[in-house]
């Protein structure tokens, strides 16, 4: 079975604060991957990056980072010098191959001005 | 083109309507999927469509009808709905798991927000 967990549900930080979102996943696959998905107000999500199971490095891309660990079964996400259009509800989700998202419960970041 | 357009954008109807959701790519993407979003929840999936054919229904009852008349269009037919489907309704599309593409993103369509009184 797939389950990700993302146990912050709401975070609040001043804006140009780094903040962190974590993620923990639990599957028996030894092939996956893992996403980040930012849903704005507006309601589409949109797709931040797509990592997979065999590959551990860290990914930056501008002010955001991912670390993804798999001895702690983690790909936490960083956002960094935070700005007020970051504010939003982010999914990370796992990808088993089988045409299916597992979507964690989500963390609605807010950046105060 | 990278995007998913969906229609209409807002749609209130009655319990006893019948009202249809259009999904609609050109990215190539032969699988489709519908998902269900409540207030504060993580998306759920409901249909998905891999190569115009239905490949899983997670259950969804009846008054949810999907259809893909072809690869680039998604349709979800809404018949004597209840109160409690209100949501937001979101389409997406990807390459198919059969193609090796399984593991690739999804690309979400802005969403429908239905309200049925």
């Amino acid at each position: 079975a797939q389950k990700v967990t993302q146990a912050q549900t709401e975070i609040s930080v001043v804006e140009k604060e780094d903040v962190t979102l974590d993620c923990v996943y639990e599957t028996r696959d030894t092939t996956y991957y893992l996403f980040w998905y930012k849903q704005p107000p507006s309601g589409e999500l949109v797709f931040l990056i797509r990592r997979n199971s065999f590959d551990e490095q860290n990914e930056i891309s501008g002010r955001y980072s991912w670390n993804f660990q798999k001895s702690t079964s983690s790909f936490n996400f960083t956002i960094t010098a935070s700005q007020v259009v970051d504010s939003a509800v982010y999914f990370c989700a796992l990808n088993n191959g089988a045409n299916n998202l597992f979507f964690g419960t989500g963390t609605r970041l807010t950046v105060i001005p | 083109d990278t995007e998913v357009t969906q229609t209409p954008k807002h749609l209130v109807m009655g319990m006893t309507n019948k009202k249809s959701l259009k999904c609609e790519q050109h990215m190539g993407h032969r699988a489709m999927y519908w998902y269900k979003q409540k207030a504060k929840k993580p998306p759920e999936l409901m249909f998905v469509y891999s190569y115009e054919k239905l490949s899983i229904n997670e259950s969804v009852p009846s008054r949810f009808s999907p259809e893909c008349p072809n690869s680039s269009l998604l349709n979800l037919h809404l018949h004597a709905l209840q109160p409690e489907d209100s949501a937001l309704y979101l389409c997406a599309s990807s390459q198919d798991q059969s193609a090796g593409g399984g593991y690739n993103e999804q690309f979400f369509g802005p969403g429908t927000r239905l309200t049925v009184l």
